[in-house]
């Protein structure tokens, strides 16, 4: 399995601050991917990459942003936090068939 | 965005009974996939099925793509306690490049 990481496990923050999620992946994998997890909403993609020069918006990327700073890092921004950005954070890397997941970062913005 | 219709949203079950789970789409997918969350990780896929009418087994699991490619079934045999978490379907098309949608997610209890 790819060993996906993801930094910080948990963060609170107060609105209007700018967060940065970061995420890294040992397997060598091209694509890798930001979901956010709402209570009953399952996963919602915010972006994705198929290498360091490809980023492509998902369903969800208003108040985001990316960085493909290498192969295996992809980070995640929020330039000013709010409070409906409160969620658990997933990122994930893939093969062409599969994609796995880091263990989440829990987001709360007061 | 789409996402996917799972039910039931939640169960109780208890341990050693059989499970049952659905996911329906409004259209089609190339590919069906089975995830289970375990509390505080991220996701594990569970099961994949690229082929419609297609049925997979991975120990006591087995799913179904169904032959309408709009929708899949994931069932549980003998429950254990270790089978608590949240079950995902995801679905995937060919040519978009791996992005998957996923379903609302189906709650998992199991009671001794």
């Amino acid at each position: 399995d790819a060993d996906v990481t993801q930094t910080p496990r948990n963060r609170i923050t107060k609105t209007g601050k700018r967060i940065m999620l970061e995420c890294s992946q040992t397997k060598g994998h091209d694509r890798m991917y930001w979901y956010r997890q709402d209570p009953g909403l399952g996963l919602r993609l915010i972006y994705y990459s198929f290498d360091v020069k490809d980023i492509n918006k998902g369903e969800i990327s208003d108040g985001y942003s990316v960085s493909r700073q290498a192969q295996a890092k992809f980070s995640l921004s929020l330039e000013s936090a709010i409070p409906n950005q409160t969620a658990l954070y997933f990122c994930a890397a893939s093969n062409a068939d599969t994609q796995y997941f880091g263990p989440g970062t829990r987001l709360t913005v007061l | 965005g789409q996402q996917l219709n799972q039910s039931p949203q939640s169960m109780f079950i208890q341990e050693g009974e059989d499970v049952s789970m659905n996911c329906t789409s409004s259209s089609i997918f190339n590919t069906w996939l089975w995830y289970k969350q375990d509390p505080g990780e991220g996701p594990v896929l569970l099961i994949a099925l690229y082929k419609a009418g297609e049925l997979t087994s991975n120990g006591r699991l087995t799913a179904q793509f169904g032959i309408t490619r709009k929708d899949s079934f994931l069932n549980i045999s003998a429950s254990i306690p270790s089978d608590v978490g949240i079950y995902f379907c995801a679905g995937q098309l060919s040519g978009t490049a791996s992005k998957l949608t996923f379903g609302t997610g189906t709650r998992l209890q199991v009671t001794l």
